[in-house]
């Protein structure tokens, strides 16, 4: 089993709805999370971090459950400038390496 | 302005060649790392190192080679051992969580594409 994984979509959703993404993650002592946007032929940049008591940043919510060891995101209201890739990343405790899933592509439609 | 640079942007390489990818970041991060990705698909953990002088093989190390002897800089030689060497190659740092500690975030390079003709 992979250590985290994402479904790679695509994910086709009109501009304006909401969609969201879940990542899952093998290890359970997994210390930090992460979801990354990545444009085409672009470094990957953090989109924000994902606590235990979840988070909120304008449109965009990160949640974690550690029973299930899932993260998700959801963005709501959708633009045309959130087609992206978004890459899930967990920091494993033992030895602080930085686990990248390979991202799932989200396309915003006119 | 703090971050983290990658040059070159783009290199040619002819099969049979060693090439090295430059990555240099002045954010006094302890941590670096060094991915590939190929075309519609994730990043590949190649090589990382947590401290100047030491470093641990990622999931496809062969065929690459990388030295921390400084805390700024880790570059990356591609071989003429990599077989297959045309890819994006990433490089990033990070503070060392402290046990305990979160939100150890990577910052990015903008990536060397990497080409062999």
């Amino acid at each position: 089993r992979k250590e985290v994984e994402q479904d790679p979509g695509p994910f086709n959703v009109p501009e304006g709805a909401t969609v969201a993404f879940n990542c899952t993650y093998s290890n359970s002592a997994s210390q930090s999370f992460f979801w990354y946007r990545q444009d085409c032929r672009k470094e990957p940049k953090l989109l924000m971090s994902v606590y235990s008591s979840g988070n909120e940043d304008g449109r965009f919510t990160a949640q974690l459950n550690r029973a299930s060891q899932y993260i998700s995101l959801l963005i709501r209201d959708s633009k045309l400038s959130d087609s992206a890739t978004y890459l899930c990343v967990v920091t494993r405790n033992r030895d602080d390496k930085i686990i990248f899933g390979k991202g799932t592509r989200l396309h915003i439609l006119p | 302005d703090g971050g983290i640079t990658q040059s070159p942007k783009y290199l040619f390489r002819k099969e049979g060649q060693n090439v090295t990818l430059s990555c240099e970041q002045n954010l006094n991060h302890d941590a670096m790392y060094w991915y590939r990705q190929d075309p519609g698909q994730g990043l590949r953990l190649i090589y990382y190192s947590q401290i100047v002088n030491d470093f641990q093989k990622g999931d496809i190390a062969e065929g690459y080679s990388v030295s921390r002897e400084k805390k700024e800089s880790f570059p990356l030689t591609v071989t003429s051992a990599q077989k297959n060497p045309t890819a994006f190659y990433l490089c990033a740092s990070s503070i060392v969580g402290a046990r305990g500690r979160t939100n150890t975030e990577a910052f990015f390079g903008q990536g060397t594409r990497l080409t062999v003709v």
